[in-house]
């Protein structure tokens, strides 16, 4: 089964840098999405094909992927940024399809 | 635009049944995939099931056998039934639009870009 990682948390000052990592077994050669989640709500995609945006989600939110670890980055973090994020992958080899990481809770200080 | 709204949560007994349904707007769910996720109070997302649409189906191994997904063409709307409930399955459960393919770098890929504000399912005697 394949396992995504996130950290339980990250922590950022308004108008920083705030990073989330996703690790995964080879994840650079998977697509990875990410999703936001603010508390009692749908979550919401923010980032899919590693780095592609949909429309609506500020330019302030980007992502890479290589290797082992992909990455959401949000640049001049507000405070309206504050949610869980979820990466997710599709594995077929997996007991589920389509394996979700832990999440994260950014916290914006 | 892509509106989906989830109906028939509630309180169901540890072996009970329920049928959950998913009214979808602004799109063919039959002409796409169509995914339920669910998440356990104070838990992340799981994947639960998913429906293609060309009408394969796949599960979960945590509901294989025990959940079935469908979709009425017709009403334009997906649904989960849940057949001997488990305490494990209490969760908020969203219905979900996915997209999926081949990238242009070669890699297959599955994303849900519209998501229902979810119903809730307890199982609890």
């Amino acid at each position: 089964s394949y396992v995504l990682t996130q950290p339980p948390s990250v922590s950022v000052a308004p108008g920083k840098t705030a990073r989330i990592t996703c690790g995964g077994n080879n994840i650079g050669s998977k697509s990875v999405h990410w999703y936001q989640q603010k508390p009692g709500q749908a979550p919401v995609l923010v980032i899919y094909y590693d780095s592609d945006r949909p429309s609506g989600i500020p330019e302030r939110f980007s992502g890479s992927n290589s290797g082992n670890t992909a990455t959401l980055t949000i640049s001049r973090v507000e405070a309206g940024d504050e949610a869980d994020y979820y990466c997710q992958v599709w594995d077929s080899s997996s007991d589920h399809l389509v394996v979700f990481g832990g999440g994260t809770k950014l916290t914006v200080l | 635009e892509v509106q989906l709204v989830e109906s028939g949560g509630g309180l169901v007994q540890p072996g009970g049944s329920l049928r959950l349904s998913c009214a979808a707007s602004g799109f063919t769910v039959s002409s796409n995939y169509m995914s339920w996720v669910r998440q356990a109070p104070g838990k992340g997302l799981e994947w639960v099931s998913v429906i293609y649409s060309g009408g394969s189906t796949y599960y979960a191994d945590s509901v294989k056998g025990r959940f079935t997904i469908s979709r009425d063409n017709s009403k334009n709307t997906l649904y989960l039934q849940m057949n001997s409930l488990r305490a494990e399955d209490t969760a908020v459960y969203y219905c979900a639009r996915a997209l999926s393919g081949w990238s242009s770098r070669g890699y297959y890929y599955y994303y849900m870009d519209g998501w229902g504000k979810g119903t809730t399912v307890t199982v609890s005697s």
